[in-house]
């Protein structure tokens, strides 16, 4: 069974430009998570998705936004790219009914802002 | 608001040695906890989880925690550690309703000496 899947595993942009992450979840989980991880502020919740809609927002700047797909696959989209941006974006899916926390995660996208 | 606090940064114990990652919580109602294992470079694997009942969970790799309500706590245990149990761990709660997400703390990172 395939797990969640994230692409790019690395990326590196400049100051200013935009990135868009991708998130696959796995085979019937419609809900998707994203997290952003820093050594200064750990995991911090970007936001949450399920039957493509955003049932949650966490505490960041609107240059982050979301969306799903009816597929449930996911995606991020940074804008004006700022070099604090520069972090591993974690997915994660869940089942319906299990989205108590019972997360999947992907690797990772590892952005870099230089 | 509910938040997670893991005291120790760093842990260093010898190969064979028992362990303890302590954690604390806070949160207003019944909490569904959650303990993450993060090895370099990679995503989030869950290694148990405790929603209700048994106040003493086993989870993946030979790892327990164990749930105590009067001092908020939920602390990882391994009677015997591997050179390969070498990574971060992450507590986390998990809140829902309009709040859908998982909290984590800054984690505690062990290293394994031979």
């Amino acid at each position: 069974k395939a797990g969640v899947t994230q692409t790019p595993r690395y990326l590196i942009k400049t100051r200013g430009q935009q990135v868009t992450l991708s998130c696959s979840p796995i085979s019937g989980h419609r809900s998707v998570s994203w997290y952003q991880q820093t050594p200064g502020q750990g995991l911090q919740f970007l936001f949450e998705y399920f039957s493509e809609t955003q049932r949650n927002k966490g505490n960041f700047p609107g240059r982050f936004s979301g969306r799903q797909f009816s597929n449930s696959r996911s995606e991020m989209n940074v804008s004006t790219l700022e070099l604090g941006d520069s972090a591993l974006y974690l997915c994660a899916s869940s089942r319906p009914g299990q989205g108590k926390g019972g997360y999947t995660f992907g690797s990772g996208t590892r952005l870099t802002v230089v | 608001a509910q938040s997670v606090t893991q005291p120790d940064i760093h842990i260093t114990v010898s190969e064979g040695a028992s362990l303890e990652l302590r954690c604390n919580y806070s949160y207003g109602a019944t909490p569904y906890l959650f303990w993450y294992v993060q090895s370099p470079g990679q995503g989030l694997q869950l290694l148990l989880k405790y929603f209700s009942g048994d106040t003493l969970v086993q989870g993946i790799k030979g790892f327990e925690a164990e749930f105590k309500r009067s001092q908020s706590s939920f602390n990882l245990r391994k009677p015997s550690v591997h050179w390969s149990d070498a990574a971060e761990y992450f507590c986390a709660v998990f809140s829902g309703g309009s709040n859908y997400k998982l909290t984590f703390g800054k984690g505690t990172l062990l290293t394994v000496n031979p």
